[in-house]
């Protein structure tokens, strides 16, 4: 069955440094997604992406973010400078866009600033 | 604003049925779904529900909508062990394709 991988499952980084998360969405989808949970608390929405460009974000999504389609497989999320609140899980999903009630997650990276 | 809320636990006895509940606040969503997450692992779409539909029955899982009461429900029948993870109540709206999650319910399934 095909599904969403993303890299690294676990991240490090110091307070300040860029990261950049990975994901592999499904192949035949259109739309791409990225959430964060932070420990113990709701999964929030930060950005959807078709077309290669985004189509909604969250208020969470601010400067210090973006969000890439480098190469015809790969969607990424970058952290500019990042931030001890930065620290959560990361999910990346995606959807066909036509049978849009389902979006399919990744098992997430788990973001540790220090 | 969208919201969504959830109670945060639930304990009930193997074999017996789970009721999990949740109210949203946007009347204008399109679909209303619920997701499993297990220790470590991702988000599990276990079911979904069109805003125009009142139930809707897969297996062991019932889905209730209450679109006057805003109040969604998922009833897990016969409730094994395995079932023991946390249950996100979640809401995409018409014209978008964000989803809003709740704070998830956490089910513990005693043997």
């Amino acid at each position: 069955e095909p599904e969403v991988t993303q890299t690294p499952s676990h991240q490090v980084t110091q307070m300040g440094q860029e990261v950049i998360l990975r994901c592999v969405p499904i192949s035949n989808h259109l739309y791409f997604y990225w959430y964060r949970q932070i420990l113990g608390q709701k999964v929030e929405f930060l950005v959807s992406f078709y077309n290669n460009e985004i189509s909604e974000k969250s208020e969470i999504f601010d400067d210090q973010f973006s969000v890439e389609r480098p190469d015809g497989s790969n969607f990424t999320l970058k952290i500019r400078s990042t931030k001890l609140e930065d620290s959560a899980m990361y999910f990346c999903a995606s959807s066909d866009g036509f049978q849009n009630y389902e979006q399919y997650f990744g098992p997430g990276t788990r973001l540790t600033v220090t | 604003g969208e919201d969504v809320e959830q109670s945060l636990f639930l304990s009930v006895r193997e074999g017996d049925s789970s009721v999990i509940n949740c109210t949203y606040t946007d009347s204008s969503s399109t679909y209303l779904y619920w997701y499993k997450q297990e220790p470590g692992a991702g988000l599990q779409l276990l079911t979904y529900i069109f805003s125009n539909m009142d139930m809707k029955q897969d297996q062991r899982l019932t889905v209730l909508l209450n679109k006057k009461d805003k109040h969604l429900s998922l009833r897990i029948a016969d409730t094994q062990t395995g079932d023991s993870a946390i249950y996100f109540c979640a809401e995409t709206y018409t014209g978008g394709f964000k989803t809003i999650f709740g704070a998830g319910t956490r089910l513990f399934v005693k043997a």
